[in-house]
């Protein structure tokens, strides 16, 4: 059974810091990783998707990686901006057929 | 665009009553699902569909229906609420196909509170 985990749950850093959060999953037959964010009491905003046959996408301040061999993912974040204040989750897609299995997210606070 | 859209935002139930909530696509997606997002738990799927006419069971199933008669709509039913099902709920959707590049489009997302 496929599993998903954040560490940490919960990360505060003064404004400008470079952070990582990281994912990792215990079965690496994945389709795809997706990471999210959440605002307070929003939906999900999809940030990047990384398919199982590349190693990394990039948007903006942010950078995904992915690792399948070692069942980790993390999330660069450069930078950092209260703006970015948020809970980031990712979520594996183990096949062809929508179903996303989530970590428990880390919640970030970016102190100005 | 549109995208997921979920009604209602907000609703109340007691204990032993049923409803029904609406999600609709307008992306022409194949595969839509229903998760719910609790304290400490994360994102558990429901129920999800891979085309019309087609559902399955995700990892919470019990307490819930789902039907898909219209490749728009996900129609997410609580037959008898129980304070347990209290929680946000989420309805995703997101293209078929062989390419892994299709990633999950979220609604905003239905708070319900069972008293």
């Amino acid at each position: 059974k496929q599993e998903v985990t954040q560490i940490p749950a919960a990360l505060s850093v003064p404004e400008g810091e470079n952070l990582v959060l990281n994912c990792s999953f215990t079965d690496s037959a994945i389709y795809n990783l997706q990471w999210f964010r959440q605002d307070p009491g929003k939906g999900l905003t999809s940030l990047l998707l990384i398919q199982s046959s590349q190693r990394e996408q990039t948007s903006g301040r942010l950078n995904a990686s992915l690792d399948k061999s070692s069942g980790r993912s993390t999330l660069y974040i450069a930078a950092s901006q209260p703006g970015d204040s948020a809970t980031y989750l990712c979520a594996v897609r183990a096949g062809n057929t929508g179903k996303l299995i989530f970590g428990q997210g880390t919640t970030l606070q970016v102190k100005p | 665009n549109a995208g997921v859209t979920q009604t209602p935002k907000f609703q109340v139930l007691k204990t032993g009553q049923s409803m029904t909530l609406q999600c609709a696509q307008d992306m022409n997606h194949e595969y839509m699902s229903w998760y719910r997002q609790d304290p400490g738990m994360g994102l558990r799927l429901i129920h999800y569909s891979v085309g019309a006419g087609i559902t399955d069971q995700g990892e919470v199933p019990n307490g819930y229906n789902v039907s898909r008669s219209t490749t728009e709509d996900f129609p997410l039913r609580l037959l008898s609420a129980a304070p347990s099902q209290t929680s946000v709920y989420f309805c995703a959707s997101s293209r078929a196909g062989g390419s892994s590049n299709q990633p999950q489009h979220f609604g905003d997302g239905t708070r319900l509170s069972i008293l």
